[in-house]
């Protein structure tokens, strides 16, 4: 049973460039999550969707980001004219719905902006 | 913000039982604690949760107090491995986790 799988595991964009950052979450889980750990600090909230819903986007940056989890396909998340700020390990989590139910995460996307 | 206190950091040597403790005073009656792990840079890893009664798998236990403001993680037998930072999370479920900045688990050989 493969776990969260994220890819590519490393990215490098110029200033400008798009970033995409892709999520298969576990067999049989509909929720996914993304955060984002910046160089030195705690690992941040940015978005939980279901397929084809977002649910809660309140950590995302209201500008550039945005995420989807279509009906078919892994989740993305774009970063659109990526600034050196944005440089940052992101990681996808995934489970299943309710509310005894535990977070399984990938093992992250490092983006460097140079 | 996150809802609990941890020790900033812990040392235990390798093979003896390492007890990382947890405050959440907090705590609402139906949010459970959630110990996760990251070893390095690497994604987290889920390590346990439970509500009120005490929890084991096959890499810790959690034991929760009677008034569910406190826990402690234990992993019985620390090897050079579990070295990490441990975060301790109360939430309802699995969504929008909040990280505060753990403990940082350092084992000695």
């Amino acid at each position: 049973n493969a776990g969260v799988m994220q890819n590519p595991r490393h990215l490098v964009r110029r200033r400008g460039q798009e970033a995409r950052l892709r999520c298969s979450p576990m067999k049989g889980h509909s929720h996914v999550y993304w955060y984002r750990q910046l160089p030195e600090e705690g690992l941040k909230f940015m978005v939980y969707l279901q397929k084809e819903n977002i649910i809660d986007e309140s950590g995302m940056p209201k500008e550039r980001f945005s995420a989807e989890f279509p009906k078919e396909g892994p989740s993305i998340l774009r970063i659109q004219q990526v600034v050196r700020g944005d440089s940052a390990a992101y990681f996808c989590a995934s489970s299943r719905g309710g509310g005894n139910t535990e977070a399984f995460f990938g093992q992250g996307t490092r983006l460097t902006v140079v | 913000d996150a809802k609990t206190t941890q020790p900033t950091s812990m040392d235990c040597a390798e093979g003896r039982a390492a007890n990382l403790p947890c405050n959440h005073s907090t705590i609402s009656g139906n949010e459970y604690v959630y110990w996760y792990r990251q070893i390095h840079s690497q994604g987290p890893q889920y390590i346990i949760h439970g509500l009120k009664n005490n929890e084991t798998n096959e890499m810790a236990s959690l034991i929760i107090t009677e008034d569910r403001k406190s826990s402690t993680l234990i992993l019985p037998h620390a090897t050079l491995r579990d070295t990490a930072v441990y975060y301790c999370i109360v939430n309802q479920g699995a969504q929008k986790l909040v990280f505060g900045q753990g403990t940082r688990l350092t084992i000695n050989p």
